[in-house]
């Protein structure tokens, strides 16, 4: 059974500073996903990482896969407060035929 | 990408009642599916609605709970059946299209009472 695991799940930052999600997941995977979802909200598509060694950037975020290690990162560069939000992993195991498993959730809140 | 509503936004519902979801999408797509986001969870996916034929059901989730239905490639419905209070949470629909990117369309948030 695939397992996705996100830490931290709760993470108070000061606008400025960096900081890392990790997203661990238990079994080969053929595409990971990052989502933003903001309260009373669905999911927006932040990042699809599609092989090895991947790297996404897009304003602030960047996201990264190692499949080797079974894991990806999305790093924060100087936090702003719009980024305050809870993001999701999701992997999509290979044959799962586009299926989702989705991590806890990491709850973001930047401080001004 | 791919625009996707979803009706009703939010209902109230009596215990031992069915309420269904309608989820239309403005292109069509293979791949459709249904999420459950109980409160302050994260997403389980329910099924995948299958275009003219049954919906694949995720292990803890019975067709007899939540009937779907798939009549062509860009509609789908849920129905959650003799609603309980646990059954308070938001449902999402989600498509994958052929760029290999999911995308949530707005949520029903139900509760039940």
């Amino acid at each position: 059974e695939l397992k996705v695991e996100q830490n931290p799940l709760f993470l108070s930052m000061q606008e400025g500073k960096n900081y890392t999600i990790y997203c661990n997941y238990s079994t080969t995977s053929d595409r990971l996903y990052w989502y933003r979802q903001d309260p009373g909200k669905s999911l927006e598509s932040l990042f699809v990482l599609l092989s090895n060694g991947a790297v996404k950037q897009e304003g602030r975020l960047m996201a990264s896969l190692d499949t080797k290690a079974r894991l990806s990162t999305l790093h924060i560069t100087a936090a702003v407060h719009d980024l305050s939000a809870t993001y999701f992993c999701a992997v999509e195991k290979k044959t799962s035929g586009s299926r989702l498993t989705f991590g806890e959730g990491t709850q973001l809140t930047v401080n001004p | 990408s791919a625009v996707i509503s979803q009706k009703p936004s939010r209902d109230i519902c009596q215990r031992g009642t069915s309420l269904t979801i309608q989820c239309q999408v403005d292109s069509q797509v293979t791949m459709m599916f249904w999420y459950r986001q109980q409160p302050g969870q994260s997403l389980t996916l329910i099924a995948t609605a299958n275009q003219g034929s049954e919906a694949t059901y995720e292990s803890g989730f019975v067709i007899d709970k939540f009937p779907i239905s798939r009549p062509n490639l860009t509609f789908s419905t849920l129905t959650v059946s003799n609603m309980s209070p646990e059954d308070s949470s938001i449902y999402l629909c989600s498509v994958s299209t052929s760029r290999y990117e999911q995308y949530f369309g707005p949520g029903t948030r139900l509760t039940v009472t």
